[in-house]
Protein backbone atom coordinates (compact mmCIF):
# COMPACT_ATOMS: atom_id res chain seq x y z
CA UNK A 1 0.00 0.00 0.00
CA UNK A 2 1.16 3.23 -0.77
CA UNK A 3 1.32 5.74 1.99
CA UNK A 4 2.81 8.59 3.74
CA UNK A 5 4.02 8.39 7.28
CA UNK A 6 4.48 11.35 9.05
CA UNK A 7 6.68 12.21 13.06
CA UNK A 8 5.11 12.60 15.66
CA UNK A 9 3.50 15.02 17.65
CA UNK A 10 5.95 18.15 18.85
CA UNK A 11 6.08 20.37 21.83
CA UNK A 12 8.46 23.41 21.52
CA UNK A 13 8.88 26.49 22.96
CA UNK A 14 9.42 30.40 20.58
CA UNK A 15 13.28 30.26 19.13
CA UNK A 16 13.86 26.99 19.28
CA UNK A 17 14.66 25.02 16.12
CA UNK A 18 12.47 22.21 14.24
CA UNK A 19 12.18 19.89 11.24
CA UNK A 20 9.05 17.41 11.00
CA UNK A 21 9.46 14.47 8.33
CA UNK A 22 7.06 12.74 5.81
CA UNK A 23 8.45 9.26 4.82
CA UNK A 24 6.88 7.41 1.79
CA UNK A 25 6.58 3.92 1.02
CA UNK A 26 5.93 1.87 -2.35
CA UNK A 27 7.85 2.63 -5.27
CA UNK A 28 6.34 6.24 -6.29
CA UNK A 29 8.69 8.64 -3.63
CA UNK A 30 11.06 10.05 -6.45
CA UNK A 31 7.93 10.04 -9.05
CA UNK A 32 5.71 12.85 -7.64
CA UNK A 33 5.54 16.20 -6.23
CA UNK A 34 5.51 16.24 -2.36
CA UNK A 35 2.98 18.82 -1.26
CA UNK A 36 3.30 20.65 2.43
CA UNK A 37 -0.04 22.06 3.52
CA UNK A 38 -0.55 24.24 6.76
CA UNK A 39 -4.14 23.99 8.75
CA UNK A 40 -4.18 26.37 11.82
CA UNK A 41 -6.48 25.72 14.45
CA UNK A 42 -9.92 26.21 13.47
CA UNK A 43 -8.98 27.20 10.13
CA UNK A 44 -8.18 26.23 6.44
CA UNK A 45 -5.79 24.59 4.28
CA UNK A 46 -2.66 26.65 2.93
CA UNK A 47 -0.20 25.41 0.60
CA UNK A 48 3.11 25.98 1.93
CA UNK A 49 5.46 24.49 -0.91
CA UNK A 50 6.33 21.93 -3.38
CA UNK A 51 9.37 19.79 -3.56
CA UNK A 52 10.19 17.06 -6.05
CA UNK A 53 12.60 14.09 -4.49
CA UNK A 54 14.19 13.67 -7.91
CA UNK A 55 16.00 16.29 -8.03
CA UNK A 56 15.21 18.75 -5.26
CA UNK A 57 13.54 21.24 -7.20
CA UNK A 58 11.61 23.24 -4.44
CA UNK A 59 8.74 25.92 -4.63
CA UNK A 60 7.50 28.10 -1.95
CA UNK A 61 4.04 29.67 -1.81
CA UNK A 62 5.05 33.41 -1.43
CA UNK A 63 3.57 33.51 2.42
CA UNK A 64 6.05 31.24 3.49
CA UNK A 65 8.83 31.83 1.75
CA UNK A 66 12.31 32.56 3.73
CA UNK A 67 9.74 31.42 6.94
CA UNK A 68 10.56 27.45 6.29
CA UNK A 69 13.17 25.72 4.40
CA UNK A 70 11.56 22.65 2.66
CA UNK A 71 14.05 19.47 1.91
CA UNK A 72 14.40 16.06 1.12
CA UNK A 73 16.55 12.84 1.21
CA UNK A 74 15.59 10.21 -1.67
CA UNK A 75 17.59 8.03 -0.44
CA UNK A 76 15.20 7.37 2.37
CA UNK A 77 12.31 8.30 0.64
CA UNK A 78 11.50 11.61 3.06
CA UNK A 79 10.47 14.96 2.73
CA UNK A 80 10.83 17.49 5.23
CA UNK A 81 9.90 20.87 6.85
CA UNK A 82 12.22 23.15 9.03
CA UNK A 83 12.48 25.66 10.98
CA UNK A 84 15.21 27.62 12.24
CA UNK A 85 13.30 29.94 15.19
CA UNK A 86 9.75 28.54 15.73
CA UNK A 87 6.95 31.46 16.56
CA UNK A 88 3.43 30.95 18.30
CA UNK A 89 2.55 31.38 15.06
CA UNK A 90 3.10 27.97 13.87
CA UNK A 91 1.43 26.20 15.97
CA UNK A 92 -0.86 24.33 13.19
CA UNK A 93 -0.82 20.59 11.74
CA UNK A 94 1.22 20.06 8.92
CA UNK A 95 0.44 17.99 6.53
CA UNK A 96 2.48 16.49 3.62
CA UNK A 97 0.73 15.54 0.63
CA UNK A 98 1.54 13.77 -2.93
CA UNK A 99 0.94 15.78 -5.88
CA UNK A 100 -0.66 13.51 -8.26
CA UNK A 101 -0.69 15.48 -12.04
CA UNK A 102 -3.92 13.87 -12.31
CA UNK A 103 -5.65 12.78 -9.22
CA UNK A 104 -4.47 15.63 -7.39
CA UNK A 105 -3.19 15.82 -4.01
CA UNK A 106 -4.35 11.56 -3.68
CA UNK A 107 -1.99 10.78 -0.59
CA UNK A 108 -1.86 12.19 2.23
CA UNK A 109 0.21 11.77 5.76
CA UNK A 110 -1.78 11.31 9.35
CA UNK A 111 -0.40 15.28 10.09
CA UNK A 112 2.00 16.81 12.39
CA UNK A 113 0.99 18.51 15.17
CA UNK A 114 2.82 21.61 16.30
CA UNK A 115 2.79 23.22 19.30
CA UNK A 116 4.60 26.34 19.80
CA UNK A 117 4.64 28.04 23.38
CA UNK A 118 5.90 31.86 23.86
CA UNK B 1 -3.48 36.52 -4.85
CA UNK B 2 -5.44 33.82 -6.39
CA UNK B 3 -8.48 32.96 -4.55
CA UNK B 4 -10.92 30.45 -4.43
CA UNK B 5 -14.69 31.56 -3.18
CA UNK B 6 -16.72 29.25 -1.24
CA UNK B 7 -19.97 29.35 1.36
CA UNK B 8 -18.88 28.96 4.98
CA UNK B 9 -21.36 26.37 5.61
CA UNK B 10 -24.05 24.18 3.95
CA UNK B 11 -27.37 22.36 6.00
CA UNK B 12 -29.03 19.59 5.08
CA UNK B 13 -31.49 16.85 6.80
CA UNK B 14 -30.27 13.02 6.05
CA UNK B 15 -31.22 12.09 2.39
CA UNK B 16 -31.03 15.67 1.01
CA UNK B 17 -29.40 16.59 -1.61
CA UNK B 18 -26.28 18.74 -0.42
CA UNK B 19 -24.79 21.57 -2.98
CA UNK B 20 -21.52 23.58 -2.59
CA UNK B 21 -19.88 25.97 -4.72
CA UNK B 22 -16.71 26.73 -5.41
CA UNK B 23 -16.14 30.20 -7.83
CA UNK B 24 -13.47 31.87 -9.52
CA UNK B 25 -12.47 33.15 -12.76
CA UNK B 26 -9.82 30.51 -14.05
CA UNK B 27 -12.11 27.96 -13.02
CA UNK B 28 -13.24 27.80 -16.60
CA UNK B 29 -9.94 26.85 -17.72
CA UNK B 30 -8.69 25.19 -14.46
CA UNK B 31 -9.60 21.55 -13.16
CA UNK B 32 -10.59 21.92 -9.52
CA UNK B 33 -10.76 19.07 -7.04
CA UNK B 34 -12.46 18.88 -3.96
CA UNK B 35 -11.47 17.08 -0.63
CA UNK B 36 -13.55 15.86 2.59
CA UNK B 37 -12.27 16.43 5.75
CA UNK B 38 -13.68 15.15 8.89
CA UNK B 39 -12.76 16.28 12.48
CA UNK B 40 -9.08 14.99 13.35
CA UNK B 41 -8.26 13.41 9.85
CA UNK B 42 -6.39 14.46 7.08
CA UNK B 43 -8.28 15.59 3.78
CA UNK B 44 -9.40 13.17 1.63
CA UNK B 45 -9.64 13.65 -2.09
CA UNK B 46 -13.67 13.12 -3.19
CA UNK B 47 -13.65 14.69 -6.43
CA UNK B 48 -10.60 14.70 -9.04
CA UNK B 49 -11.01 17.03 -12.27
CA UNK B 50 -13.99 18.90 -11.54
CA UNK B 51 -16.05 15.38 -12.13
CA UNK B 52 -14.29 11.95 -11.80
CA UNK B 53 -14.91 10.08 -8.51
CA UNK B 54 -11.48 7.87 -6.92
CA UNK B 55 -12.60 4.35 -6.43
CA UNK B 56 -13.61 4.00 -2.52
CA UNK B 57 -15.65 7.46 -3.17
CA UNK B 58 -19.60 6.50 -2.61
CA UNK B 59 -21.72 7.23 -5.87
CA UNK B 60 -23.42 10.11 -3.99
CA UNK B 61 -20.75 12.49 -4.43
CA UNK B 62 -20.83 14.06 -8.55
CA UNK B 63 -18.66 17.48 -9.22
CA UNK B 64 -19.50 18.87 -12.15
CA UNK B 65 -18.53 22.68 -13.76
CA UNK B 66 -20.47 25.25 -15.12
CA UNK B 67 -18.21 28.75 -16.54
CA UNK B 68 -16.52 29.94 -13.51
CA UNK B 69 -18.34 27.82 -11.07
CA UNK B 70 -17.83 24.32 -10.01
CA UNK B 71 -20.07 22.32 -7.74
CA UNK B 72 -20.08 19.36 -5.46
CA UNK B 73 -23.06 17.59 -5.14
CA UNK B 74 -23.98 14.88 -2.34
CA UNK B 75 -27.30 13.35 -2.80
CA UNK B 76 -28.97 11.20 -0.07
CA UNK B 77 -26.58 12.89 1.83
CA UNK B 78 -25.81 10.76 5.29
CA UNK B 79 -24.69 11.39 8.78
CA UNK B 80 -21.45 10.31 7.87
CA UNK B 81 -20.79 13.25 5.11
CA UNK B 82 -20.66 16.17 7.75
CA UNK B 83 -17.66 16.94 7.22
CA UNK B 84 -15.67 20.43 6.09
CA UNK B 85 -15.10 20.39 2.29
CA UNK B 86 -12.47 22.36 0.44
CA UNK B 87 -11.85 22.83 -3.73
CA UNK B 88 -8.57 22.93 -4.98
CA UNK B 89 -7.61 24.92 -8.33
CA UNK B 90 -5.23 26.90 -9.70
CA UNK B 91 -5.00 30.22 -12.08
CA UNK B 92 -2.74 28.91 -14.72
CA UNK B 93 -1.06 25.56 -15.24
CA UNK B 94 1.80 26.12 -13.20
CA UNK B 95 2.83 23.17 -10.79
CA UNK B 96 3.25 25.66 -7.71
CA UNK B 97 0.01 27.66 -8.93
CA UNK B 98 -2.40 26.14 -6.81
CA UNK B 99 -4.74 27.01 -4.05
CA UNK B 100 -7.55 25.85 -1.43
CA UNK B 101 -10.65 27.62 -1.36
CA UNK B 102 -11.87 28.57 2.09
CA UNK B 103 -13.70 25.72 2.93
CA UNK B 104 -17.25 24.76 3.60
CA UNK B 105 -18.55 23.21 6.87
CA UNK B 106 -21.36 20.67 5.84
CA UNK B 107 -24.10 19.72 8.34
CA UNK B 108 -26.50 16.94 8.39
CA UNK B 109 -29.40 17.97 10.58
Amino acid sequence: EVQLVQSGAELKKAGESLRISCQGSGHFFDSYWIAWVRQMPGKGLERMGIISPGDSDTRYSPSFRGQVTISVDKSISTAYVQWSSLKASDTAIYYCARLHGYYGLDIWGQGTAVSVSS
Amino acid sequence: SYELTQPPSVSVSPGQTARITCSADALSKQYAYWYQQKPGQAPVVVIYRDRERPSGIPERFSGSSSGTTVTLTISGVQAEDEADYYCQSADNSGINDWVFGGGTKLAVL
